[in-house]
């Protein structure tokens, strides 16, 4: 079955503790996306991958990092958690297109920081 | 940033009825999705409209584009239940390939 899969569904962690949470997908897109999603504010984006070791700022990029050392896998890294993101966070792939293709949704990872 | 806003944020509706959906956005688009969200679940997309067409159909629902308005809408036809969820839409950049993202229509069917 065609999927974007991520985890944990769910962590609660403190302050400034270094967190990873993963993002796999088995549709050897080549496009990768993270977004979080907060109430009022829709979703914004992360970070994005084109390819293996091609990777870009999105909108919110600041206390976030990224790597996209395998086509697949595309893990959302938190340094320094702080309260403020605390939000839902969902990974998400498409094919390279001339367009923005429909993109594949993970089930999203919701994040407590205290 | 382009970026869709939907209208209404939120409509209750009863089954059987039409449910539309608006979405404006500010700069020009490449095309124009809708998605789904079923609550706190990943979105799951709909439709695809490009810049050049003005109209697309796909099973119950129809989506509009008129990009001298920079708005599209979306009708769910004959609404079931199930079709409770939150909208979205979004804008294709292609030069930054990213979707922008609006903040939704919350869609709350009554059986």
């Amino acid at each position: 079955e065609a999927q974007v899969t991520q985890n944990p569904r769910y962590l609660i962690t403190v302050t400034g503790k270094k967190l990873t949470v993963t993002c796999s997908q088995n549709m050897n897109h080549e496009y990768m996306s993270w977004y979080r999603q907060d109430p009022g504010l829709g979703l914004r984006q992360i970070y994005y991958s084109m390819n293996v070791e091609v990777t870009d700022k999105g909108d919110v990029p600041e206390g976030y990092k990224v790597s996209r050392k395998e086509k697949r896998n595309f893990p959302l890294i938190l340094e320094s958690p702080s309260p403020n993101q605390t939000s839902l966070y969902f990974c998400a792939s498409s094919s390279w297109d001339r367009d923005s293709s429909p993109l594949h949704f993970g089930n999203g990872t919701r994040l407590t920081v205290t | 940033s382009q970026q869709g806003e939907e209208d209404p944020q939120a409509l209750s509706i009863q089954e059987g009825e039409n449910a539309t959906m608006n979405c404006s956005y500010k700069t020009s688009i490449n095309n124009l999705q809708w998605y789904r969200q079923n609550s706190g679940r990943g979105l799951v997309h709909l439709i695809l409209i490009r810049s050049n067409e003005r109209e697309k159909h796909s099973g119950r629902l129809r989506v509009t584009l008129d990009t001298s308005k920079k708005s599209s809408s979306l009708l769910i036809t004959a609404s079931r239940a199930a079709d409770t969820a939150s909208y979205f839409c979004a804008t294709g950049d292609t030069g930054r390939r990213a979707l922008t993202f609006g903040s939704g229509t919350r869609l709350q069917v009554q059986p």
